[in-house]
């Protein structure tokens, strides 16, 4: 079972910035928060990901909260092509066999508007 | 440097035919994994390869089997098609170690009738 819960649909205007709420309160301590999406109908496309400390890369900023039970991805500046689900998923970082496994939940449907 | 490649991108196969969904990745990643999405639904895990030799199963292995002869390939079986095998197919890949994201295919849309 996936151990994070997501708000299943968000909406966003173009040019603001998205802020996509995870919660993951049973998240162990060797655990990272990963963030995929999936644009309508294309295979999954990783994000970020992190630990304990806010990441920022190229896509998306995601800020982990002190206690590690919640994160929030951000897109900076929402543009139509964000569309997608968003998927929040939480996996061990020293990982072998079956722990390496992504569990999906249902993620979060973001459409941007314009 | 094509990443992961799924082939073919669609097709139809009739009750109880068989067919085999092609995976290749050109990365040398380790970790191959094959998922399932059905209408409206999250990826299942159906079965997972750690390197060449060695596969598992994931949560919905029924009616499928895989096997792993080198890094690079990571075919998926349908041993006899039936209605509730209809679904998009995605393979996935990733280094082993780190903690670096996985690489997913285009998927494979697969209809049966």
């Amino acid at each position: 079972d996936a151990k994070t819960t997501q708000p299943t649909s968000m909406d966003c205007a173009e040019g603001r910035a998205a802020n996509l709420p995870c919660n993951h309160s049973t998240i162990s301590g060797n655990e990272y928060v990963y963030w995929y999406r999936q644009i309508h109908s294309q295979g999954p496309q990783y994000i970020i990901h992190g630990l304990k400390n806010n990441e920022t890369n190229e896509m998306a900023s995601l800020i982990i909260t002190e206690d590690r039970k919640s994160s929030t991805l951000i897109l900076p500046h929402a543009t139509l092509r964000d569309t997608a689900v968003y998927y929040c998923i939480v996996r061990p970082s020293n990982y072998g066999g079956s722990q390496g496994n992504l569990i999906f939940g249902k993620g979060t449907k973001l459409s941007v508007k314009p | 440097n094509a990443g992961v490649t799924q082939t073919p991108k669609f097709q139809v196969l009739k009750t109880g035919q068989s067919m085999t969904l092609q995976c290749a990745q050109d990365m040398n990643h380790e970790y191959m994994s094959w998922y399932r999405q059905d209408p409206g639904m999250g990826l299942r895990l159906i079965h997972y390869s750690v390197g060449a030799g060695i596969t598992d199963q994931g949560e919905v292995p029924n009616g499928y089997n895989v096997s792993r002869s080198t890094t690079e390939d990571f075919p998926l079986r349908l041993l006899s098609a039936a209605p509730s095998q209809t679904s998009v197919y995605f393979c996935a890949s990733r280094r082993s170690g780190g903690a670096l994201g996985y690489t997913f295919g285009s998927g494979t849309r697969l209809t049966v009738v």
